[in-house]
């Protein structure tokens, strides 16, 4: 499994657009990149996923690179409903998912 | 709702006694896996199961043990436990062939404290 790398928090205000990237310089040529969110006590949640180019979907964007060693999660305006723990997982179809200590959102009103 | 439920949510037990977790998915989902999470720690993955088969077994202690009686179900009994066995512990279910790809679809989880 590709490794990756994310910022460890961010700290933003309602409203704002919030940009978390993470990298994966190893990530093989099948490899999908998949972000999950998780709110404190609950599981993880799919939000969204990519292999190259842009994803958009109603709660996210993805933008990946065309070299694909990093990729950015893009949260369109913010509110403090979105502090959460954001997870960027690198893998294949039947990789098992493996989690990092991923990025901790913190939103301020 | 999830489409994956766990219970008990909370669960308080001492050293000494035995308790089991359960976890139901009618997702039509073949592959069930229980993950632990500690304060500040990532998610741990434990055990995965495929097709009620037990995969992968990630050198967890033998006072957990798992049990897939069908596809639809997985218990996680729990036995002379430490406290530093208390976790959120989390179950999920996906598609075998298409974990990565479709996404894995989590429980609330169960919060275990060991006194």
């Amino acid at each position: 499994l590709a490794k990756t790398t994310q910022p460890i928090s961010m700290d933003s205000y309602e409203g704002q657009e919030v940009n978390i990237t993470c990298s994966h310089n190893n990530i093989a040529t099948n490899d999908y990149i998949t972000w999950y969110q998780q709110f404190p006590s609950q599981g993880p949640r799919f939000i969204i996923q990519g292999y190259k180019t842009k994803v958009t979907n109603e709660v996210a964007s993805l933008f990946i690179p065309a070299d694909r060693k990093s990729s950015t999660l893009s949260l369109p305006r913010v509110s403090l409903s979105d502090t959460a723990v954001y997870y960027c997982l690198v893998g294949f179809n039947t990789d098992k998912l493996i989690f990092g200590t991923g990025t901790r959102l913190q939103v301020f009103p | 709702e999830t489409g994956v439920t766990q219970t008990p949510r909370h669960l308080v037990m001492g050293m000494t006694n035995k308790k089991s977790l359960k976890c139901e998915q009618h997702l039509g989902h073949n592959a069930m896996y229980w993950y632990k999470q500690s304060a500040k720690k990532p998610l741990e993955l434990m055990f995965v199961y495929n097709f009620k088969e037990q995969t992968e077994n990630n050198s967890v202690p033998s006072r957990f043990s798992p049990e897939c009686p069908n596809s639809s179900h997985l218990f996680l009994h729990l036995h002379t436990l430490q406290p530093e066995d208390s976790a959120l512990y989390l179950c999920a279910s996906s598609r075998e062939d298409r974990g990565f790809e479709d996404g894995y679809t989590f429980g609330s989880g169960t919060r275990l404290t060991v006194v």
